[in-house]
């Protein structure tokens, strides 16, 4: 069964400071990684999409990893602001044959991320 | 429209009741899913249209959920006898088409909640 495990469950940062989140999956075969930031409330947004072939990936101050071979994730987050504080979700995406090519998503549970003044 | 829309926003519903959760996807968008999402908890796949047709709809929990999209736009969650386990966030999501990298756009959120 395809899984994407996500750790920690939720943190706490002080504004300013950096953080790390991690993801671990294993679905098969896969096509694509993307991290979600989802405020309360609110649908996802997404920050960035990963390919096989991509390694590493910006969006301002988000920056996230993709170990394909060992089947890891990382988003790090610089420069905490107070506007970080979401659940962060890492989706991963397998190639999805049935009937019609499409996506088929694997979501993780999430991380909690507060950002303290 | 600008983004994916979903109404209402808030629904509560009596146990056994019937209810409608109703997603317009950004214009021109052919791929549709639709996903539940359990407080503290990631989205979980109920449906994926192509089109009008469901090309997916494993994730649908048993034969109480239903979705339509007879003219490959607006899609329409339908849950019969409702029951408090159903309470949950029903997300939409839409894009453009087959790619598999292709960007997904969710709506807001429909908040069900069965007494």
């Amino acid at each position: 069964k395809n899984q994407v495990e996500q750790s920690p469950q939720s943190l706490i940062i002080l504004e300013g400071k950096n953080c790390t989140l991690q993801c671990n999956y294993t679905v098969s075969p896969f096509s694509n990684l993307r991290w979600y930031k989802q405020d309360t409330g609110r649908g996802p947004v997404s920050l960035t999409i990963m390919t096989f072939s991509e390694n590493t990936k910006s969006n301002g101050r988000y920056t996230a990893t993709l170990d394909a071979d060992t089947k890891q994730s990382s988003l790090h987050i610089t420069a905490s602001q107070l506007s970080d504080s979401a659940s962060y979700i890492c989706v991963v995406s397998d190639i999805y044959t049935f009937k019609a090519a499409g996506n088929k998503l694997t979501f993780g549970g999430g991380t909690r991320v507060l950002v303290k003044p | 429209g600008a983004g994916v829309s979903q109404t209402p926003s808030n629904k509560v519903t009596e146990k056994g009741k019937y209810v409608e959760l109703r997603c317009d996807p950004i214009s021109g968008h052919t791929a549709l899913y639709w996903y539940r999402q359990s407080l503290g908890q990631g989205p979980e796949f109920l449906i994926y249209f192509q089109g009008t047709g469901a090309a997916d709809d494993s994730g649908l929990p048993n034969d109480r959920f239903f979705a339509v999209r007879p003219e490959g736009s607006v899609s329409t969650l339908k849950i019969q006898r409702t029951e408090r386990g159903d309470s949950a966030v029903y997300l939409c999501a839409s894009s453009s088409g087959h790619s598999s990298a292709g960007e997904l756009f969710f709506g807001e959120g429909s908040r069900l909640t069965v007494l």
